[in-house]
């Protein structure tokens, strides 16, 4: 069973650049979310996709946008680039319906610094 | 709304002592209950979880009781290990499909 996977390890942006990170969920699973973490604090909810339709949003302006394909990969896709920005970008994938109420299994992450 | 709340560190113990790490929550409705542990450099790793309440999750000798009365989840084990130290992170998830967390607590165990 292959886990959550996510690319690229380390991203260096500057200010007002875009960025897009990628996920690949564990095999069988069909929902994703993704999660900011900055340094020192817990993670942070952006969003969760269900079946390739958005399922819930936290406190994140629009240019935070994401995407799930047919296969229940993902895509997270950041505008107009803040240095507030940085932070650790979690994807989880789970197995669920819409309620959203299983485990959620965590990649490694992706390491966004903005200059 | 909905938030969780735990024992600020760093917690520093020696080699096989008891470890606990006290987690408290507010939430409408039954959420569920984790401990997420996430290494240097790592994501997070899923710890245990309760989905009810008196339910106990456990796993690698870390245990954890969800506790509606008191609203709390704290997390223990017998005798830590220097291969525990750590970031150790309580959530909830209020059945809403996204996972709340709180600051986490940093474990250092020296030999």
């Amino acid at each position: 069973e292959t886990g959550v996977t996510q690319s690229p390890t380390h991203l260096i942006k500057t200010r007002g650049q875009q960025v897009t990170l990628r996920c690949s969920s564990q095999s069988g699973h069909n929902t994703v979310s993704w999660y900011q973490q900055a340094l020192g604090q817990g993670p942070q909810f952006i969003f969760q996709y269900y079946r390739e339709e958005e399922n819930g949003r936290g406190n994140f302006p629009p240019r935070f946008s994401g995407l799930q394909f047919p296969n229940y990969s993902s895509e997270l896709n950041v505008n107009a680039l803040e240095l507030d920005d940085s932070a650790l970008y979690l994807c989880a994938s789970s197995l669920g319906d819409r309620g959203g109420t299983d485990t959620q299994y965590f990649g490694p992450g992706t390491r966004l610094t903005v200059l | 709304g909905d938030s969780v709340t735990q024992m600020e560190g760093p917690v520093t113990l020696s080699e096989e002592a008891f470890l606990t790490i006290n987690c408290t929550y507010t939430a409408t409705g039954y959420p569920s209950l984790f401990w997420y542990v996430q290494y240097p450099g790592e994501g997070l790793q899923l710890l245990l979880k309760a989905t009810k309440a008196d339910d106990k999750g456990s796993n690698k000798g870390f245990e954890a009781t969800y506790r509606k009365e008191t609203t709390s989840f704290h997390l223990e084990k017998g005798s830590v290990q220097v291969s525990d130290s750590a970031v150790y992170f309580c959530a909830l998830t209020p059945n809403t499909g996204k996972l709340i967390f709180g600051q986490g607590t940093t474990l250092q165990v020296k030999p």
